[in-house]
């Protein structure tokens, strides 16, 4: 069975210095990985997404994601945090190979990113 | 410009009643879906649907019903058997086919029950 993991609930960053947010999953075969951001009482917004091709993807609002296959990862990165980029934060596996879930997105439990001045 | 749109953005149901929450897309997308989002749980699938006339239960669809008689819409009905229905609540779509797609989400409607 599919499922992903995103191991912190908060991540506290300093304006301006680098944020990484964590995600690891697991998959019968090669998946498809996506990150999605939301702000107070919104819909979940698309940030970037991975398929195939260059581990390494960029995204919307200066955010990108490395795909890591042999650590079963797919962090999302930013080199400087802003205090706008304060928000939830999932990521979500689809495996295409799952005929079980009929190509359903699986959805991390979110990590809480908070940027302080 | 292409969206879902949710309605009401906030609503408010007393014990015992039954309420629906619309759920409208023009973006031609196949597959609709209905998420219940709580503090610290993350989101939840409740049910969706890949077809007209066709929805399948998700991990939470006790207490909760769906229908799916046009590609557009995808309305949810929180029945007074959801005995803890304050949450909330997102809709979204997808391309049915390839999966390589992902979701396009709704701003959510916020259900309080008083």
């Amino acid at each position: 069975a599919q499922s992903v993991a995103q191991p912190e609930d908060q991540v506290n960053v300093a304006e301006g210095n680098p944020l990484t947010v964590k995600c690891t999953y697991s998959v019968s075969g090669n998946p498809y990985l996506f990150w999605y951001v939301q702000y107070p009482n919104r819909g979940l917004q698309f940030l970037l997404k991975y398929i195939t091709g260059d581990n390494l993807v960029k995204g919307s609002y200066g955010f990108e994601a490395e795909f890591n296959k042999s650590q079963t990862s797919f962090h999302l990165k930013k080199p400087s945090a802003l205090v706008s980029d304060s928000a939830l934060y999932f990521c979500a596996v689809r495996d295409p190979q799952d005929g079980g879930s009929q190509g359903n997105l699986i959805f991390g439990k979110g990590t809480k990113l908070s940027v302080k001045p | 410009d292409g969206g879902i749109t949710q309605s009401p953005k906030y609503l408010f149901r007393k014990e015992g009643q039954n309420v629906t929450l619309s759920c409208e897309q023009n973006l031609n997308h196949d597959a609709m879906y209905w998420y219940r989002q709580d503090p610290g749980q993350g989101l939840r699938l409740i049910y969706y649907s890949q077809i007209v006339n066709d929805f399948q239960k998700g991990d939470i669809a006790e207490g909760y019903s769906v229908s799916r008689e046009k590609k557009e819409s995808f309305p949810l009905t929180v029945t007074s058997a959801q005995k803890n229905p304050t949450a909330f609540y997102l809709c979204a779509s997808s391309r049915g086919n390839p999966i390589a797609y992902g979701y396009t989400f709704g701003s959510g409607t916020r259900l309080t029950v008083v």
